[in-house]
Parts: structure tokens; sequence; C-alpha cells
């Protein structure tokens, strides 16, 4: 059981927008930053998002962070083939003295 | 650019020690910006954080795994290391090492390092 919690799966069609949502509690989203990090099938997770809504150089604009009490959310606009992924949230929780992840949202562009 | 590349053993026996390094190029593992960090994934599971450690020996680490967990770094050879001990095969899992940005209240991992699966049975 994730200390953050995202639904297992979203799907959308391609050119259409998705929201993938991170709940967590005051101790870890409500007073720290979220990050946003995209896992292709067989490869290494790649930071989208961090600190909130920022994107790292590379990371196109169509991919967008944001965060509201203690809940973050990820946006996808424009949805390619090529976006078909596992994406994951995750902070750092106060009370814990940890960094914690979300369970995972697979990505599925039908 | 920045890269990291993991290696160790793809093998362990139970109740041995699970040893693995990250080997950083295209930087300095003394950087006073960053720790760095190992995350483990079990197979068709999450992420999981390990702890991560700063280039001056600070480490912070999984208060599930503290117990067993060992990290150090090595600036002669940029490299950082992890070691798990009386490992299960609860401890089967891909594990990645990455740049940790980390305040304490704001923390992100980038780049991650390709890696390394490690399967715990005799």
């Amino acid at each position: 059981q994730s200390v953050l919690t995202q639904p297992p799966s979203v799907s959308a069609a391609p050119g259409q927008k998705v929201t993938i949502s991170c709940s967590g509690s005051s101790s870890n989203i409500g007073n720290n930053f979220v990050s946003w990090y995209q896992q292709l099938p067989g490869t290494a997770p790649k930071l989208l998002i961090y600190d909130n809504n920022k994107r790292p150089s590379g990371i196109p604009d169509r991919f967008s962070g944001s965060k509201s009490g203690t809940s973050g959310s990820l946006g996808i606009t424009g949805l390619q083939t090529g976006d078909e992924a596992d994406y994951y949230c995750g902070t750092w929780d106060s009370s814990l003295s940890a960094v914690v992840f979300g369970g995972g949202t697979k990505l599925t562009v039908l | 650019q920045l890269q990291l590349q993991g290696s160790g053993p793809g093998l362990v026996k139970p109740s041995e020690t699970l040893s693995l390094t990250c080997t950083v190029t295209g930087g300095s593992i003394s950087s006073s910006d960053y720790y760095w960090g190992w995350i483990r994934q079990p197979p068709g599971k999450g992420l999981e954080w390990i702890g991560s450690v700063y280039y001056g020996g600070n480490t912070y680490y999984n208060p599930s795994l503290k117990s067993r967990v060992t990290m150090s770094v090595d600036m002669s050879k940029n490299y950082f290391s992890l070691k798990l001990t009386s490992v299960t095969a609860a401890d089967t899992a891909v594990y990645f090492c990455a740049r940790h940005k980390f305040s304490g209240w704001y923390d992100w991992f980038d780049p991650w390092g390709q890696g390394t699966l490690v399967t715990v049975s005799s």
C-alpha cells in the first residue's frame, strides 16, 4: 500500500487530454513539492515535472503539473501513442522522513 | 551530459549481502547541490526509495530498510555504492541509481541509471 494514491490506470484517445491524480496528506504533498516521472516499458524512469509544476529542459509543454492542498496532478495534452507508459508521483514525507512514491498509473492511448 | 551507470552481481543468495555501485560520468560526485540515491522496483511493481548519500558522507535511509542498508561515496573514483545485508526473495528487484536534488521539502531524481536486475535465489 503506497503512501501516495494514484489511479491504477487511465486511458484516452490520441490527441485528447488526460489528468493523473496523486493524493497524499499534510505530512507529504500538503507541505512539500511534488515530482512526476515517466517510465516507458523496459526503461528507467525519467523526470517529467519537479517542484509541482516545473519542466526540465527537453520536456515538451504538453506535460504540466499542479498541486492543490494534499493532491497533485499531472496533465498530458495532445496524447500520442509514444506517451503510453507508467507515471509515478513522488515527494518527501516529513513524518516518515522518507521519499515516497505513488503506486503508479498506467496510461493507455487507445 | 551527466550519466549514471549501475553495476553489480545479478544473483545473490538468501541471507547474503547485495552490493551495487553506480559510476557517475560527465560530472562530479562532489557537487554540493546534490545527493545520490538508490531506488528499487520489484518485478511488475512500483518504485521504492532505498536511501540517498551526500558526498560528504551524510545519509538518509528508508526507515523500512535502515537496519540493513549502508551507502557510501568514493570521490576519487566518482562513484557511490549500496550494501543491503541479509537479503531475501523480497529484495529481488531492479535497482536504479539516480542523482537526487534534495532539501527536505523539495526533492527530485534526475538523471537515472539504466537499472540493474538483482535476483535473490539459492
